[in-house]
């Protein structure tokens, strides 16, 4: 165990659903993510959540939503989405030092399936 | 060009012998330099980290970082078939972010 937990291991969903990924991390951290694992391709960071402040890649659909309410707890709000949103959705947390991004520790990571 | 590039493979080595893993990055101002193993249907796992110049050893792992040419390698002495593996180089760039590669698949033999 990473001290990082992600709930639901599987996930598969309609294009009209709606859904969230939990993760929980209980290391102390002060940074949270999600990241997008696609087969063949580079994970792909979709948000960064860092003392309370959010930084997003511009490239992710508006139907992901994240939020964070506290340092220790990460939701990702998926709706309407498309079947080429099935990946493996991964969340991690770190422990930020002036701005840099240090160790990831990864959670399980939820498999979503879009129908 | 890819930011952080890495061979894809499969790369294939016999147990006992020594697996060479490559990635180039293309930042200049990265900083920092991260190797994590996947096994198949896992999540990454941090095996090693770098950030000067030279060798760094933990055990079996070796991670090897040049920044005059923008390369970092781990090497894993004596391969066993635990370590069959994807294996994904990460790159903190100037920018502060960190930036993985695709991922080279390792198989060892036994």
């Amino acid at each position: 165990e990473t001290g990082v937990t992600q709930t639901p291991r599987h996930l598969v969903m309609g294009m009209t659903n709606k859904k969230s990924l939990k993760c929980e991390q209980h290391l102390g951290h002060n940074a949270m993510y999600w990241y997008k694992q696609s087969a063949k391709k580079p994970l792909e960071l979709m948000f960064v959540y860092s003392l309370e402040e959010r930084v997003e890649n511009n490239s992710v659909p508006s139907r992901f939503s994240p939020e964070c309410p506290n340092s220790s707890h990460l939701f990702l709000h998926l709706h309407t989405l498309q079947p080429e949103d099935s990946a493996l959705y991964l969340c991690a947390s770190s422990q930020q030092n002036r701005g840099s991004n240090e160790k990831l520790f990864f959670g399980s990571g939820t498999q979503l399936s879009v129908l | 060009q890819k930011e952080v590039e890495q061979n894809s493979g499969p790369l294939s080595v016999p147990e006992g012998a020594i697996a060479s893993l490559n990635c180039t990055y293309s930042d200049r101002g990265s900083q920092s330099f991260f190797w994590y193993r996947q096994y198949s249907g896992k999540s990454p796992e941090l095996i090693m980290f770098i950030y000067s110049n030279g060798d760094k050893e933990d055990g079996r792992f070796t991670a090897q970082l040049n920044k005059a040419s923008q390369y970092v390698s781990l090497l894993i002495r004596d391969s066993q078939p635990s370590d069959s593996a994807t294996y994904l180089c990460a790159v903190t760039g100037s920018a502060r972010q960190l930036t993985f590669g695709s991922g080279t698949q390792l198989t060892v033999l036994p």
